[in-house]
């Protein structure tokens, strides 16, 4: 069956170092890679999507890189800032739309 | 702009007692999502609707019902609530297709108890 792993323990950063952040899957050929924060109580925000034919995307401080050899994903929060802290969701996306949602990883980010 | 909005936020309900959970969006999407979101499970779809008129199964549909009313508004019925279906249930809309570089916009989440 299909599956993502993102790593279940919380990840803990000093503040202006770079958080890195891993998604791995199976049994999955996804044409798009997308990566999502969430804050306590509040529903998932889109941050960047990766298409498969695409090693690497950039926004501000964030760079994603797509391996579809290691079926490996990373997400990169370079300068981190306690803001920063929240729990991310890694989520791969067929052509026909539909996403399936990793486990999220916490990311507390230390002042 | 509001972006997807869910009602209710919170929500009691007894084993047995039906309620429809509401969703709207005003960004023209054409696909729109039901997600529920369990401790330890992360995020399940439900029902999906690609656009307006159609509906399908998602991995997680027994114990639902969805509508999809028009292109704006598409809401999920319980309609004999069980303990198992506690949960925060999430509503999302897409562009839909394989260009959007734009994900899915979430709404704020609706937060159900069932005792």
């Amino acid at each position: 069956s299909q599956k993502i792993e993102q790593n279940s323990e919380a990840l803990n950063i000093q503040e202006g170092k770079t958080a890195t952040l891993t998604c791995n899957y199976t049994n999955y050929s996804p044409a798009y890679l997308q990566w999502y924060r969430q804050d306590p109580g509040r529903g998932p925000v889109f941050l960047l999507l990766i298409r498969e034919n695409e090693k690497e995307k950039r926004k501000e401080r964030l760079k994603v890189t797509f391996d579809t050899t290691l079926k490996q994903s990373l997400f990169h929060i370079t300068a981190s800032q306690p803001a920063d802290s929240a729990t991310y969701l890694c989520a791969l996306q067929n052509r026909d739309d539909k996403i399936i949602f990793g486990k999220g990883t916490r990311l507390h980010i230390l002042p | 702009n509001a972006g997807v909005t869910q009602t209710p936020k919170f929500q009691v309900l007894k084993t047995g007692q039906s309620m429809t959970l509401q969703c709207a969006q005003d960004m023209n999407h054409n696909s729109m999502y039901w997600y529920r979101q369990d401790p330890g499970m992360g995020l399940r779809l439900i029902y999906y609707s690609a656009s307006e008129g159609t509906t399908d199964k998602g991995e997680v549909p027994n114990g639902y019902n969805v509508s999809r009313l028009n292109k704006r508004e598409f809401s999920l019925r319980l309609e004999s609530a069980a303990p198992s279906q506690t949960s925060v249930y999430f509503c999302a809309s897409s562009d839909g297709g394989a260009v959007t570089n734009y994900g899915y916009t979430f709404g704020s989440g609706t937060r159900l108890t069932v005792v």
